[in-house]
């Protein structure tokens, strides 16, 4: 039972575009997200969160948008560049729960 | 500020054989978090420590077992080794067990079993 859906294997975009990563989800009790980026031979590095409470949430080049209704989030990497490049994990949890639930990942590949 | 820390980074088993892998919390975090992750898998959650003691545990057997000591650092044993527990073993550390906390990862054991 796959909570947490990434359904593109992988994503390739142009240096200075926008790269836009996608996740869907199943549990409607799942009410704190976040993203994860993860390089080669290094552990998952905790990008940005959002509560359920909200539908947007900004840092930098990175905004994470939450669709409730379609159970749906989303991360907007502008302008993109050479070193996002790596496997992004969306991961969720439910209030008063302990685990994380990750997504299966999604491989960002930024070209030059 | 030290993150976290996994030891060892590598490990080649046989089936059968116990495994014990090591993790050293972020300053500061009294939580552990373990994650199992398979290949081209996002991590799964195995349990989690807060302040020595066992606070909510993944759909794994009871032959992964762990502790969390004093200095919160952690250990995950694996007994009976099976060819499917090879895979990558992360551990986390948060500065609370509250869910909204953020999770800190090391990076990871990898162990494969033969």
């Amino acid at each position: 039972d796959q909570q947490v859906k990434q359904n593109s294997p992988s994503l390739s975009v142009q240096e200075g575009r926008i790269s836009i990563l996608n996740c869907d989800y199943t549990n409607s009790m799942f009410d704190y997200f976040l993203w994860y980026k993860k390089y080669p031979a290094e552990g998952p590095t905790f990008l940005i969160s959002i509560s359920s409470i909200k539908d947007k949430n900004e840092d930098g080049r990175f905004t994470v948008f939450l669709n409730k209704s379609a159970k749906h989030l989303s991360l907007h990497i502008v302008p993109s560049q050479p070193g996002d490049s790596a496997v992004y994990f969306c991961a969720a949890s439910v209030q008063g729960a302990q685990k994380l639930v990750f997504g299966q990942g999604t491989r960002l590949t930024i070209n030059p | 500020e030290t993150g976290v820390t996994q030891s060892p980074t590598h490990l080649i088993k046989t089936r059968g054989q116990q495994v014990t892998l090591r993790c050293s919390s972020q300053s500061g975090h009294n939580t552990v978090s373990w994650y199992q992750q398979a290949l081209g898998q996002g991590p799964q959650f195995i349990f989690q420590y807060y302040r020595e003691e066992e606070n909510g545990r993944g759909n794994f057997p009871p032959r992964f077992s762990g502790l969390q000591f004093p200095n919160y650092s952690s250990e995950l044993n694996v007994n009976a080794l099976e060819l499917d527990d090879s895979a990558l073993y992360l551990c986390a550390s948060s500065q609370d067990r509250a869910s909204k906390n953020i999770q800190y990862f090391g990076a990871g054991t990898r162990l494969s079993v033969l």
